[in-house]
């Protein structure tokens, strides 16, 4: 089955610099890939999210890359803010979703 | 909307106590997901419905059972719960199988 690994487990940054958080998945038909935030207590929600025929997306400060080739996506959050902090997951889907086990992000004021 | 329920919150079972999680949605998504999230790791699937009548396992479905009778409810069922099954279950719904809402959780303990 998929394998979704995410890198790094912990991301501490300062407000108004730019985080990157990387996956690699192992099946390449899997053809979705999200990526969820997850508050402490709270539901993951959705905050943007790549199909396999496109190589990039950008919602405001919020961009995913997706390279086939390599089996790889990652999530860029430009122009931090401490409410940015929080756990961050990522996903590779094909019929079923696959979770990566996740990164802490904490954006320093 | 509601959009997608869960019950109970929050449940403490003895070892070898039985119970239904419920869910429900009021989308009329066809597609429904049941996850546990174990402290500090990312969401592992148990089971998933694509319509009622349907059901498939996910990585992780032994020691639960689910059934899907109607759109809007899937529940998931425990026999004998173990301490291994401490965690927190999330109940997601989907129209076209990619984007998942999910519901706020379930958090359960065995003691």
């Amino acid at each position: 089955g998929e394998n979704v690994e995410q890198h790094p487990s912990t991301l501490s940054v300062q407000e108004g610099d730019s985080a990157v958080i990387k996956c690699t998945y192992s099946d390449s038909a899997s053809n979705y890939f999200p990526w969820y935030k997850q508050e402490l207590g709270k539901r993951p929600q959705l905050i943007i999210d790549i199909r396999s025929n496109v190589g990039e997306k950008k919602d405001q400060r919020i961009a995913v890359t997706l390279n086939k080739t390599a089996k790889h996506f990652s999530l860029h959050i430009t122009e931090t803010q401490p409410e940015d902090s929080a756990v961050y997951f990522c996903a590779a889907s094909r019929n079923d979703m696959r979770f990566g086990a996740g990164t802490r992000l904490t954006v320093k004021p | 909307n509601a959009g997608v329920t869960q019950t109970p919150k929050f449940r403490i079972l003895k070892i070898g106590q039985s119970m239904t999680l419920q869910c429900t949605q009021d989308m009329n998504h066809n597609y429904m997901y049941w996850y546990r999230q174990d402290p500090g790791m990312g969401l592992k699937l148990i089971y998933y419905s694509v319509g009622a009548g349907i059901t498939d396992k996910g990585e992780v479905p032994n020691g639960y059972n689910v059934s899907r009778s109607t759109t809007e409810d899937f529940p998931l069922r425990l026999e004998l719960a173990a301490p291994s099954q401490t965690s927190v279950y999330f109940c997601a719904s989907s129209t076209t199988g990619v984007e998942q809402f999910f519901g706020p959780g379930t958090r359960l303990t065995v003691l």
